[in-house]
């Protein structure tokens, strides 16, 4: 069918609950991975980032975990707060060049 | 330290007209990214420049796109002649390194009537 814009996949979740986002990467030479959120009408912001070296990496609230075998990124956000509400990206460096994937819509209702 | 800076955040220009999207970089990081975000795309890399010279332009849309970095502190966007499907987003972004930190400026929303 016709598209009309990108669709996003959503989350939804109640506060307090955890969240996952899931990513998937596709360069298989992509060393470095970080997460980003982009609150309306802001730029991406940074929330964490891993090497190629790790699979597994913990911030304030947050957890990525890489799967290099598939390819395959997630974000753990735990006690989930209204104020998480944003889309998330991942993104990859392979090349010098970092790459977004389409990112996801998270919902927090109170 | 004030992060990317951008201006305008907003601009609206008609179709044909020349516009200019500037960026300053975070002092001390030597590489610079432009990135256009749109619903049907969502974020592309435009252009980036490492210690002041283009890397990779291969985002680059098409010959009305051009970009500069005349010193480490100050890079320009311009699109001439601009059409309505050029409105987006555009973002700039700097790092210290190609594989450390990335930081974003917030945007210049341009709309193109």
């Amino acid at each position: 069918g016709e598209s009309v814009g990108l669709h996003l996949p959503t989350l939804s979740v109640q506060e307090g609950d955890n969240s996952i986002i899931n990513c998937a990467y596709s360069n298989s030479a992509s060393d470095y991975f970080i997460w980003y959120k982009q609150e309306s009408g802001k730029g991406p912001q940074f929330i964490i980032d891993i090497r190629s070296n790790m699979d597994k990496r913990q911030g304030q609230r947050v957890t990525v975990l890489l799967n290099k075998t598939v390819k395959h990124l997630s974000l753990q956000i735990a006690a989930t707060q209204p104020g998480d509400s944003a889309v998330y990206f991942c993104a990859d460096v392979g090349f010098q060049k970092l790459v977004f994937g389409t990112g996801t819509r998270l919902l927090v209702s109170p | 330290d004030a992060g990317v800076i951008q201006s305008p955040r907003h601009e609206v220009t008609e179709m044909g007209q020349e516009v200019t999207l500037r960026c300053k970089p975070i002092s001390g990081h030597d590489y610079l990214f432009w990135y256009r975000q749109t619903m049907m795309r969502g974020l592309e890399l435009l252009i980036y420049f490492n210690n002041n010279v283009p890397i990779d332009d291969s985002g680059m849309p098409e010959d009305r796109f051009s970009a500069k970095m005349p010193n480490a502190s100050f890079s320009t966007l311009k699109i001439q002649p601009s059409e309505p499907r050029d409105s987006a987003v555009y973002f700039c972004a700097s790092s210290f390194d190609s594989n450390y930190g990335y930081t974003f400026g917030s945007g210049t929303r341009l709309t193109v009537v």
